[in-house]
């Protein structure tokens, strides 16, 4: 079954601090992954798309890794920043005869603290 | 980047009335388009995927006679709700398919819908 599924549920860190989010995915066959940032009411916005061949694509504060062999990926989010308070979800595209299918995480929750 | 534009953003209505939500693709042409339903603290919800030119498809469990898509150019889908009830109140996002060889998916800035 094309499942994503994303831990933890939600994070709290201090501000300045780094966290790692974890994507883990049974998605086949594989096209793309990619993480998004939704703030509170508004909607998601890409932060980083990785293909097969791709282990590690950074954004900023933001470095996506993709390990295709364990289908596993993190989202790693240094020197954390009030604003990096949102919902980040990982989202899985599987390409097969019948076109694109995108599969969505439930999101991890991020919390940063002053 | 690619740019989806969702009007309006927020919309408060009486129950019984019905509310259109549009979306829109700015800067590039969409033969696919998604409505998402999110409720607070969940994930999004996909409800049906909007086609140009054809019938949209809706998940299992979504009434497509109460929630009316329709997809009639390359940029402009638009999703009715009809016969709006409080339980409809929700949050509603649009997305758009805008890469041919990667499938990525770019997103409106959501619709809150309020219905009294």
């Amino acid at each position: 079954k094309n499942q994503v599924e994303q831990s933890p549920q939600s994070l709290i860190i201090l501000e300045g601090k780094n966290c790692t989010l974890q994507c883990n995915y049974t998605v086949s066959p594989f096209s793309n992954l990619r993480w998004y940032k939704q703030d509170t009411g508004r909607g998601p916005v890409s932060l980083t798309i990785m293909t097969f061949s791709e282990n590690t694509k950074s954004n900023g504060r933001y470095t996506a890794t993709l390990d295709a062999d364990t289908k596993q990926s993190s989202l790693h989010i240094t020197a954390s920043q009030l604003s990096d308070s949102a919902s980040y979800i990982c989202v899985v595209t599987r390409l097969n005869t019948g076109g694109f299918k995108t599969i969505f995480g439930a999101g991890t929750r991020l919390f940063v603290k002053a | 980047g690619a740019v989806v534009s969702q009007h309006p953003s927020w919309v408060i209505c009486k129950s019984g009335t019905s509310v259109k939500i549009e979306c829109r693709s700015l800067d590039f042409q969409a033969t696919t388009m998604f409505w998402y339903r999110q409720f607070p603290k969940q994930s999004l919800m996909l409800m049906a995927t909007s086609n140009e030119g054809s019938k949209a498809t809706y998940e299992q469990g979504v009434e497509k006679d109460k929630f009316l898509i329709n997809h009639a150019s390359l940029t402009l889908s638009t999703l009715t709700v009809t016969s709006a009830h409080p339980e409809d109140s929700s949050f509603y996002i649009c997305s758009a398919r805008a890469g041919i060889d990667t499938g990525e998916l770019f997103f409106g800035e959501g619709s809150r819908l309020t219905v009294l």
